[in-house]
């Protein structure tokens, strides 16, 4: 059982270079999520995509942009990196009945 | 606006000892309450849900309380394990987008 598959575990960018962080499920799940998790905080909603062909933002999204290419892949873009945006980020997806997460292992970001 | 606090201190609990997590939140009555565990370097695991008009929950050594007078959430572990030591997270949704809202979580560390 593969569930959320986050890609890549580990990335270090300079200022103002751009990535794209890759995010796939497995479990048929419409919703799917990308969250950060800074030291102290709790995880904070970047953007979620209700649907195939839907997304929205969420508390933190300045800086980034989603897409969702169907129904198992969702993938988040940083078009140029700024050290504010060093973090971990986590993909997850959740069942139909939306009583649970299921979240990938995690991106760790640095950005110099 | 709506947050949920969790003891930023870690919790130290002897081995064999019932281990007690608090979840307070502030200006809203959320439906439900989920609890989750995150170990290091990894993404945070489902653990329990708790409705509003379910006083306690159980799963196996684990047991979930909600008190909507006090506004707070108990997450006990039972005769613990240092298995058991982990970052423990509880969340809710939010009213006004139906995104869960996340507490920063506690560190349980159990001694053997």
């Amino acid at each position: 059982n593969a569930g959320v598959t986050q890609t890549p575990k580990f990335q270090v960018l300079k200022t103002g270079q751009s990535m794209t962080l890759q995010c796939a499920q497995d479990m048929n799940h419409n919703s799917m999520y990308w969250y950060r998790q800074d030291p102290g905080m709790g995880l904070r909603l970047i953007y979620y995509s209700a649907s195939e062909g839907t997304t929205d933002k969420g508390e933190v999204p300045n800086g980034y942009n989603v897409s969702r290419l169907n129904k198992r892949e969702f993938s988040l873009r940083l078009e140029s990196a700024a050290p504010s945006q060093t973090s971990v980020y986590f993909c997850a997806s959740e069942n139909r009945g939306r009583e649970k997460l299921f979240f990938g292992s995690g991106t760790q970001l640095s950005v110099l | 606006s709506q947050k949920i606090e969790q003891n930023s201190e870690a919790l130290n609990i002897q081995e064999g000892k019932t281990a007690t997590l608090t979840c307070n939140y502030t200006n809203y009555s959320p439906a439900y309450l989920q609890w989750y565990r995150q170990d290091p370097g990894r993404g945070p695991v489902f653990l329990l849900l708790i409705r509003e008009n379910e006083k306690e929950k159980r799963k196996e050594r684990l047991k979930v309380t909600f008190d909507t007078t006090l506004k707070q959430s108990l997450f006990h572990i039972t005769a613990s394990q240092p298995a058991d030591s982990a970052t423990y997270l509880c969340a809710h949704i939010s009213d006004s987008n139906y995104q869960l809202i996340w507490g920063a979580g506690t560190k349980l560390i159990i001694k053997p």
